[in-house]
């Protein structure tokens, strides 16, 4: 059974500090996503990542940054957390290929910033 | 990636069909037409995509009409692990843009 797992499923930080989100998955994609939802806007993409050590812009990138060291993971940095970022976080990952290719997701981390 | 438009929510009776519009009118001749389901405290799933035709898996349906300007997902049988936030999606690359879904409701 494929799966995506994220390393919290709530997370409490205060502004300011340094917030690692870390998404892992066993399928052996190449591609993976960061997602926030916010009520009212939908899912927004953050950053993607296409293979190990790249990384792709989305829409609102930021005050984040990402990291692939590896295949299986791709995390998310604020870099100084702000109450702006407080959301729901979402990593998705796909096999390279064409766009039909299903995207799969965690099951998202909430993310309050005080 | 095209910009698509669905109804905010809707509402339907457990064991009855479910048809989810969409509008997609800008959609190139390429991209797909995806659909995404989000159960409460879930990510989002797959539901089911296509091209020109209409297309079935085991969860649903996909009616596209001719022009590719809009598109319906059909649940043949609501039950109440259906409802969900239905998102449609129009892309043409590695890129998914969701937009902001219709909430179903399932009433028993």
């Amino acid at each position: 059974d494929v799966k995506v797992t994220q390393s919290s499923r709530y997370l409490v930080k205060r502004t300011g500090e340094k917030v690692f989100l870390e998404c892992v998955q066993d399928m052996d994609h190449e591609n993976m996503f960061w997602y926030r939802q916010d009520p009212g806007l939908g899912l927004r993409l953050i950053y993607f990542s296409y293979d190990v050590k790249m990384k792709e812009k989305g829409d609102i990138p930021e005050g984040y940054s990402v990291s692939r060291e590896k295949k299986e993971r791709f995390s998310l940095i604020l870099e100084s957390a702000s109450t702006n970022q407080t959301s729901m976080y979402l990593c998705a990952s796909k096999s390279p290929g064409p766009i039909t290719d299903t995207q799969y997701f965690g099951p998202g981390t909430r993310l309050t910033v005080l | 990636d095209a910009k698509t438009t669905q109804p905010n929510s809707m509402e339907s009776n457990e064991e009855e069909p479910v048809h989810l519009p969409c509008n997609h009118s800008t959609i190139s001749g390429t991209d797909y037409i995806h659909w995404y389901r989000q159960l409460p405290s879930q990510g989002p799933e797959y539901v089911i995509h296509g091209l020109t035709s209409n297309v079935n898996n085991r969860m649903a349906s996909l009616a596209i009409a001719e022009d590719r300007k809009s598109s319906t997902l059909i649940l043949h049988r609501a039950t109440l692990r259906d409802a969900a936030v239905y998102y449609c999606i129009g892309g043409s690359n590695y890129k998914l843009t969701f937009g902001k879904g219709t909430l179903l409701t399932v009433n028993p």
